[in-house]
């Protein structure tokens, strides 16, 4: 099953609008929880990562919110732009361990 | 900039064929990854590699098998292609907690 449930599947903003994309977690062993972005033909890329010991990072218009006690992260973008249009991943893992448990993923369409 | 290359973008074979799809990192990366991607699935992990000539099962196995003969390559044998194994086909490698895709390989199975 999966470890970590990302909604929504998709979602449509205007540009200069907020995105967010709200994902879960069961295992409280997890301590790392990256943000990989990924554009049509392309492989996802690395966006923005936090650990549970800070509730919130923020990296340009790219912000992470981390709940510790509800076990949920959210990604939000501000200021969206056509630009960021791509589908967005969150993923968690334990800094000890080589791999990844990967949200389901949400396309986000940015329309001018 | 580390580089993933897929030796193939599009690959479409007939049920019951060997397929291999071959992964090469430039970075001395010593961990790789094998996922498929699927809408609404997310990535799922094929199997991944922790060192030349080591490997382990991810969440999906079944049907596939991997090789890792030097550092910089990990191929990725479906030893009898079935049509529920059309997918995107991702690889990975990893360095410090950040995993690097390479562009993706469509498989698709007839």
């Amino acid at each position: 099953q999966q470890q970590v449930k990302q909604s929504p599947q998709s979602l449509i903003v205007q540009k200069g609008g907020i995105s967010i994309i709200n994902c879960a977690y069961e295992n409280t062993a997890f301590d790392y929880f990256p943000w990989y972005q990924q554009f049509p033909g392309k492989g996802p890329a690395l966006l923005i990562a936090i650990r549970p010991d800070v509730s919130e990072k923020k990296e340009g218009r790219f912000t992470i919110s981390f709940n510790k006690s509800a076990k949920q992260f959210s990604l939000h973008i501000m200021d969206s732009q056509p630009g960021d249009s791509a589908t967005y991943f969150c993923a968690a893992s334990k800094r000890t361990d080589y791999k990844l448990s990967f949200g389901a993923g949400t396309t986000v369409t940015v329309r001018a | 900039d580390v580089k993933v290359t897929q030796s193939s973008r599009y690959l479409v074979k007939r049920t019951g064929e060997k397929v291999f799809l071959e992964c090469v990192q430039d970075m001395d990366h010593e961990n790789m990854f094998w996922y498929r991607q699927d809408p609404g699935l997310g990535l799922r992990l094929i199997y991944f590699s922790y060192d030349v000539k080591m490997k382990e099962k991810g969440d999906i196995p079944e049907g596939y098998s991997v090789s890792r003969e030097k550092k910089e390559r990990f191929s990725l044998i479906l030893e009898s292609a079935s049509t529920n194994q059309t997918s995107m086909y991702l690889c990975a490698s990893r360095s410090k907690n950040e995993q690097y895709f390479g562009p993706g390989t469509r498989l698709t199975v007839t």
